[in-house]
């Protein structure tokens, strides 16, 4: 059970929008920024959100990140099947003491 | 081009060590974090702790300290990762990632490495 929770799956058809959420608390999102990892299968992450809507170069404008309390989200616009993966939220968690992850969604592009 | 470039399979008998390599290039390797996270086959990212590759210091997840070891060589830019005491629960593909001093912002990942615990 993750201290951040994730919708385990999301879907939607090509061109349009989805939003993933990540619900935390105090301790974690509600003090500390958030970043969002892509992952394919059998791959390592790729970071594609930082400091909650910050984008690493290279990572295309339809992604961006919110936060708001003590949750924030990943919105992807113009959906193309490459984005089909699995999205992690990650932060520091202050009385864990810990770096801490969503249990992560997988995305599918119908 | 900034690279991490872990070690190989590894597979191991339960209460045996395993220890993991990551190799940096193309950047400066005492200006950065290495952080370690794990994930099981089919589960999420779990983090285990970091190493400061410029001091040494480290910080270890409470779900493995007393059992994960980070170690540094800096005149070989690489990293290393050792657990202990194994167990079937410790099958994962293992990863290191680079990490800027002061944030957690992953920006550069090694390719994994899966150590596999089976009698």
């Amino acid at each position: 059970q993750s201290v951040l929770t994730q919708p385990p799956s999301a879907s939607e058809t090509p061109g349009q929008r989805v939003t993933i959420s990540c619900s935390g608390s105090s301790s974690n999102i509600g003090s500390n920024t958030v970043n969002w990892y892509q992952q394919f299968p059998g791959t390592a992450p790729k970071l594609v959100i930082y400091s909650n809507n910050q984008r690493p170069s290279g990572v295309p404008d339809r992604f961006s990140g919110s936060k708001s309390g003590t949750s924030a989200s990943l919105a992807i616009t113009g959906l193309q099947s490459e984005d089909e993966a699995d999205y992690y939220c990650a932060t520091w968690d202050a009385s864990l003491n810990a770096v801490i992850f969503g249990g992560g969604t997988k995305l599918t592009v119908l | 081009q900034v690279q991490l470039v872990q070690s190989g399979t590894e597979v191991k008998k339960p209460g045996a060590s395993v220890q993991v390599s990551c190799k940096a290039s193309g950047y400066t390797f005492t200006n950065y974090d290495i952080h370690w996270v794990r994930q099981a086959p089919g589960q999420g990212l779990e983090w285990m702790g970091w190493i400061n590759a410029g001091n040494g210091n480290t910080k270890y997840s409470q779900k493995f300290q007393g059992r994960v070891t980070f170690a540094r060589d800096t005149s070989a830019s690489t990293a290393y990762m050792e657990l202990s005491s194994l167990r079937s629960e410790d099958t994962a593909v293992y990863y290191c990632a680079r990490n800027i001093m002061g944030t957690i912002k992953f920006d550069y990942w090694g390719q994994g490495t899966l150590v596999t615990v089976s009698s």
